[in-house]
C-alpha cells in the first residue's frame, strides 16, 4: 500500500489567499484525522471523520477552517482566508476499526503564509 | 478535559546512555496509551501502545514503556540509545468510554551525540 498521501508537500501563499490541502487515506481505513503541528502548540487534532462523516471538529481553530470528506478515499482541509499564524505542518492520518487503533500518518504539508 | 504532559522538550544524550522520557496524563478513567516517533524527514509512526494487560510494554527498536496507573504516567525507556534514535517522540492518550480522540503531547526532541 502506498500509505497516506498528502498534497501538496509544500505550500507558500500570501495572506488572504485560499489554501486547500488534500489527503488520500489508506484504502479500507474508516477513520481520517487532520492534525496541525507547530513548535508552540505541538500536534493538535483539528477534526476527524468516521466513514466520511465528521465526528469531532472541536479542534478547528476558526470558521476560516473547513474540512470535507466527499468519499472514502479523499479529504480536503481548506483555509479561507489564510493568515500568517496558520503557518504550520498539517498532517493527515487514517486508522482502521477504532480511532485509537494505530494511526498511519501522511508526510504532511508544510504551509507558509506570508 | 484530558491532557498529556511531556516534561522534557529537548533531551541531548550520548550514545549508549540510558533514556527515560516522561509522560503524564490527566484522565482518571481507563486509558489507551501510545508513543509515536517522528524520525527526521519521516512520517510519525507508532512506537508502542498499551491497551490492557502487562503494564510493561515492549515496542520496536528496543524501546519499552511502563504504565503506572497510580501516577498517571507512561514513561518511555531505552537502556542504551543509538545515534539513529535521534527523533521527536510523542506520547498520546485515548480516554476510553469518553471519546474516540487521541490527544498528543507536545513532543520531546531527542538528540543523540555520536
Amino acid at each position: 500500500d502506498a500509505g497516506v498521501i498528502q498534497s501538496p508537500r509544500h505550500e507558500v501563499t500570501e495572506m488572504g489567499q485560499e489554501v486547500t490541502l488534500r489527503c488520500k487515506p489508506i484504502s479500507g481505513h474508516d477513520y481520517l484525522f487532520w492534525y496541525r503541528q507547530t513548535m508552540m502548540r505541538g500536534l493538535e487534532l483539528l477534526i476527524y471523520f468516521n466513514n466520511n462523516v465528521p465526528i469531532d471538529d472541536s479542534g478547528m481553530p476558526e470558521d476560516r477552517f473547513s474540512a470535507k470528506m466527499p468519499n472514502a478515499s479523499f479529504s480536503t482541509l481548506k483555509i479561507q482566508p489564510s493568515e500568517p499564524r496558520d503557518s504550520a505542518v498539517y498532517f493527515c492520518a487514517s486508522s482502521l476499526g477504532f480511532s485509537y487503533n494505530e494511526q498511519f500518518f501522511g508526510p504532511g504539508t508544510r504551509l507558509t503564509v506570508l | 478535559a484530558q491532557s498529556v504532559s511531556q516534561h522534557n522538550h529537548h533531551v541531548i544524550l550520548s550514545e549508549a546512555a540510558s533514556l527515560e522520557l516522561g509522560c503524564n496524563y490527566s484522565y482518571g478513567g481507563t486509558v489507551n496509551l501510545f508513543w509515536y516517533v517522528q524520525y527526521p524527514g519521516q512520517h510519525l509512526q507508532l512506537l508502542l501502545k498499551y491497551f490492557s494487560g502487562d503494564p510493561l510494554v515492549k515496542g520496536i527498536k528496543g524501546f519499552e514503556a511502563e504504565f503506572i496507573k497510580s501516577k498517571f504516567s507512561f514513561n518511555l525507556r531505552k537502556p542504551s540509545v543509538q545515534w539513529s534514535d535521534t527523533a521527536e517522540y510523542f506520547c498520546a492518550v485515548n480516554a476510553v468510554n469518553r471519546d474516540d480522540k487521541i490527544i498528543f503531547g507536545k513532543g520531546t526532541r531527542l538528540h543523540i551525540l555520536p
